[in-house]
């Protein structure tokens, strides 16, 4: 079956600029994850969903970053105002019984601020 | 904080010989502890995983060990090979949801 997708693969965008980052997790995987990776470093916890909910934001670095999941699968995170320091590459995670199970990643969507 | 220290962070075998990668966590509520495997500009993948009521677990080549009282957990990789060569990454449950170490760079030399 279809592994977790995200959407764009590259995202270049001006300091200051809106973006959204678009996650669609495995079918019938109720939990969802967020993930930063900088060059160099482990993935770093945004925000999780179980369902329609954020169960955990406490990653989200400020109030810049956003996430909703309106209907327990796709998910989106927002961005504004962004800043030099928020390139990364986000990695979006399925699972289908929460935290102590198996993250499946997608290939993530590399955002460059310039 | 909660966090997940990994060592080292660069390691370099001769093709056949045995890596070892070590962390440890500082959560003792931490219940389940994978291992991902992330090749150059692709996705982390799960190569195994150990939950806290057991001490060992092995597939194939590899094995990860767990001492839940000193809070650390090793992978053992034997035999290795050059496609062995990436970064590899252990995780624990921290709170509600994983947290990472910083990755460990294993070249295998042929």
């Amino acid at each position: 079956g279809a592994g977790v997708s995200q959407t764009p693969s590259n995202k270049v965008t001006e300091k200051g600029k809106y973006v959204e980052l678009r996650c669609d997790p495995i079918s019938g995987h109720t939990a969802l994850y967020w993930y930063r990776q900088s060059l160099g470093q482990g993935p770093e916890f945004l925000i999780y969903f179980q369902g329609t909910g954020a169960a955990d934001d406490s990653g989200l670095p400020n109030d810049r970053f956003f996430a909703v999941r309106p209907e327990g699968s796709v998910s989106t995170l927002k961005i504004q105002r962004t800043e030099r320091g928020d390139s990364a590459v986000y990695l979006c995670a399925s699972s289908a019984q929460g935290v102590n199970s198996p993250l499946h990643f997608g290939n993530g969507t590399r955002l460059t601020v310039t | 904080g909660e966090n997940v220290e990994q060592h080292p962070s660069t390691l370099s075998v001769q093709e056949g010989d045995s890596a070892v990668i070590k962390c440890t966590y500082s959560d003792s509520a931490s219940n389940y502890f994978p291992w991902y495997k992330q090749e150059l500009g692709k996705r982390p993948q799960l190569i195994i995983d150990i939950r806290s009521n057991v001490g060992e677990k092995k597939d194939q080549r590899i094995a990860v060990t767990l001492n839940k009282t000193a809070k650390h957990f090793s992978l053992h990789i034997t035999e290795t090979q050059p496609e062995d060569s990436a970064v590899y990454f252990c995780a624990a449950t921290m709170s509600r949801a994983l947290t990472f170490g910083s990755g460990t760079r294993l070249q295998v030399q042929p």
